[in-house]
């Protein structure tokens, strides 16, 4: 998983802040994929970006969350009004290509909401 | 039991021994991989068996699927305290889209020294 960039590895929030989480594609993937995983389970998809784009977002809650990947920088996860419940770990992945199923994992968010 | 389940919950081998771990899911699949988790890091990919293949190898790793019975076996031969991690499978359902996984809760294995 080397190559896919994510900070803050960990952030602490209170209830009814704002988090904020970055993701960095590998070098030469224009394709990010946000996954969560709350705790002893296992990941579940939430959002896939182009540049620019929003290709499929069946997996954002559909209140507080929203995603973007600008034409410049890295993606980011935006959690506004964090809430108890929104503690997990956020992994971001990479694809050269679209819906080819190689996804490169990065080391993941893990926020703490108190 | 949800679309990708890996049995058993945790496994504990000594060192040398082979360590075999199963993923079952429900739906039809174009794809199943094995992703691999240290503790509190992220998921390293392992392999990618498609549903037109049986068996792939990589390695200490040996993959099976079996579509008739929708599952997945996942053998790590001569284990390595260094695979002490856990092994999740994930299945991209057929009709659907590759990046869409689904994932199990995982299986723990421990190799001991």
């Amino acid at each position: 998983n080397a190559g896919v960039m994510q900070n803050p590895r960990h952030l602490v929030r209170r209830r009814g802040q704002e988090a904020r989480l970055r993701c960095s594609p590998m070098k030469g993937h224009s394709h990010v994929y946000w996954y969560r995983q709350l705790p002893e389970e296992g990941l579940k998809f939430m959002v896939y970006l182009q540049k620019e784009n929003i290709i499929d977002e069946s997996g954002m809650p559909k209140e507080r969350f929203s995603a973007e990947f600008p034409k410049e920088g890295p993606s980011i996860l935006r959690i506004q009004q964090v809430v108890r419940g929104d503690s997990a770990a956020y992994f971001c992945a990479s694809s050269r290509q679209g819906d080819t199923g190689e996804l490169f994992f990065g080391e993941g968010s893990r926020l703490t909401v108190l | 039991s949800q679309q990708g389940e890996e049995d058993p919950q945790a496994l504990s081998i000594q060192e040398g021994e082979n360590a075999t771990m199963n993923c079952s899911y429900k739906t039809s699949i174009n794809n199943l991989q094995w992703y691999r988790q240290n503790s509190g890091r992220g998921l390293v990919h392992l392999i990618l068996i498609r549903s037109n293949e049986r068996e792939k190898h990589s390695g200490r790793l040996r993959v099976t699927l079996d579509t008739s019975k929708k599952s997945s076996s996942l053998l790590i031969t001569a284990s390595r305290a260094a695979d002490t991690a856990s092994y999740f499978c994930a299945t991209a359902n057929s009709g659907g889209s590759n990046y869409k996984l689904t994932f199990g809760k995982g299986t723990l294995l421990t190799v001991n020294p």
